[in-house]
């Protein structure tokens, strides 16, 4: 089955430090790969998508970049945090172009 | 652009009442849809989802959504609510139908309480 693990799970960070989250996958090979903020009552806001080894879509300009180093590792960074990148931040992945996405348990950063 | 609303942000229902759940796309081509669950600080699961195949689509938990282009409607239905099944529920569409990747747009969730 497909797994994405993702981490850390919570983060509390000063503004104006930098930021790194990371996922990786298992179970599929080659999967389009996502990364959603999750804001209270505001459902999930696509940042970055990616359809292979270093190709990124952003969807929003923003203080976060994306990288995707191997196939089944996403990594979401930023070089300044600021109080607005306060979130749950989720990776997900896609294994064929018909299907659902599946997610990791998600990743809550609280900027101070 | 693809679109999705969900109608009710907090839904309140009695244990062993009729979940309903609406959700309403935009799409310009042929919509696949999807309905997912979030217990609290956890990721997505999906319940189901809908790709041109049957409109009455079935799915985990005792969900079940049913597909009406005619309304542009993907609402979500359990006919016996149970305490497990208080969570948030997002409704999503995709897009990009038949490019290299299909991004899900999802809704701004509703949340679904069950009350004893």
């Amino acid at each position: 089955s497909q797994t994405i693990h993702q981490w850390p799970a919570t983060l509390v960070q000063p503004v104006g430090s930098p930021l790194s989250l990371e996922c990786t996958v298992e179970g599929t090979s080659n999967p389009n790969l996502y990364w959603y903020r999750q804001a209270a009552g505001r459902g999930l806001q696509l940042l970055f998508y990616s359809v292979g080894i270093g190709q990124i879509s952003s969807e929003v300009p923003q203080n976060l970049s994306a990288s995707r180093p191997q196939d089944r590792q996403f990594i979401l960074s930023s070089k300044k945090l600021l109080l607005s990148d306060s979130g749950f931040y989720l990776c997900a992945g896609q294994g064929n172009l018909a299907g659902e996405l599946f997610f990791g348990e998600g990743s809550r950063l609280t900027v101070l | 652009a693809q679109s999705v609303t969900q109608l009710g942000s907090h839904v309140s229902v009695s244990e062993g009442a009729l979940v309903l759940l609406r959700c309403n796309y935009s799409s310009s081509v042929p919509p696949y849809l999807f309905w997912y669950v979030q217990y609290p600080n956890q990721g997505l699961q999906l319940l189901l989802k809908y790709t041109s195949a049957a409109t009455l689509v079935k799915g985990i938990n005792g969900f079940e959504a049913e597909f009406k282009k005619s309304e542009t409607s993907f609402h979500l239905t359990k006919p016996s609510a149970h305490m497990s099944d208080a969570a948030e529920y997002f409704c999503a569409v995709s897009s990009n139908y038949g490019g290299a990747t299909n991004k899900l747009i999802f809704g701004t969730g509703t949340l679904l309480a069950v009350q004893p």
